[in-house]
């Protein structure tokens, strides 16, 4: 049963750059959120895709933006690339609740993004 | 969501019990507790989470206070490969009719497991 996957792991860009970074949900799953994690800091939350629809979203830019696909793969898009726009970006795949389960929120192994 | 308290940092020998404790005074009755652990540069890994009984599963057991105030996450028998930071987040459900997608991390416990 294949895990939450990312692609690429590594990607190094220039500021003013723009990014694209792509994320495979967990087998079964239709939900997928989006993550920062600055070095030493917890992750932040960009924003969730549900039904190729972005529907919460953290206190990022608009810079930053997403889509969901009808396979419920997702992308990341950077615009315009800080400096501090470096760091590792985390994609968690979910199912939406039933009345027995929570969306437990399961993790991919990041993308690393060093913009230079 | 409630905003919860761990300690920086702890040290644990190998083989013993780890007992990570998280402080959520604020919690609200339909708020779940889960931990997250993160090993150097990888992602976060799920590791259990409880309403207001205990929970245990293969990697851990989850023993949430009566009033609900605070919570410990137990490693039974600590290895090496345990250490890492270690996450308590708490968070309304979907199934309570939340809308509140996301999870919100703080600095989390570093555990180190000393050989």
């Amino acid at each position: 049963d294949a895990g939450v996957t990312q692609s690429p792991t590594h990607l190094i860009k220039t500021r003013g750059q723009q990014v694209t970074l792509r994320c495979s949900p967990k087998s079964g799953h239709d939900t997928v959120s989006w993550y920062q994690q600055a070095l030493g800091q917890g992750p932040q939350f960009i924003f969730q895709y549900y039904e190729e629809e972005e529907r919460q979203r953290g206190n990022f830019p608009d810079r930053f933006s997403g889509h969901q696909f009808p396979n419920y793969s997702s992308e990341l898009n950077v615009n315009a690339l800080l400096l501090g726009d470096s760091a590792l970006y985390l994609c968690a795949s979910s199912l939406p609740t039933d009345r027995i389960h929570t969306d437990t929120q399961y993790f991919g192994p990041g993308t690393r993004l060093t913009v230079l | 969501d409630a905003k919860t308290t761990q300690p920086t940092s702890m040290d644990c020998a190998e083989g013993r019990a780890a007992n990570l404790p998280c402080n959520h005074s604020t919690i609200s009755g339909n708020e779940y507790v889960y931990w997250y652990r993160q090993i150097h540069s990888q992602g976060p890994q799920y590791i259990i989470h409880g309403l207001k009984n205990n929970e245990t599963n293969e990697m851990a057991s989850l023993i949430i206070t009566e009033d609900r105030k605070s919570s410990t996450l137990i490693l039974p028998h600590a290895t090496l490969r345990d250490t890492a930071v270690y996450y308590c987040i708490v968070r309304v459900a979907r199934s309570s009719g939340g809308s509140n997608y996301k999870l919100t991390f703080g600095k989390g416990t570093l555990l180190t497991v000393n050989p």
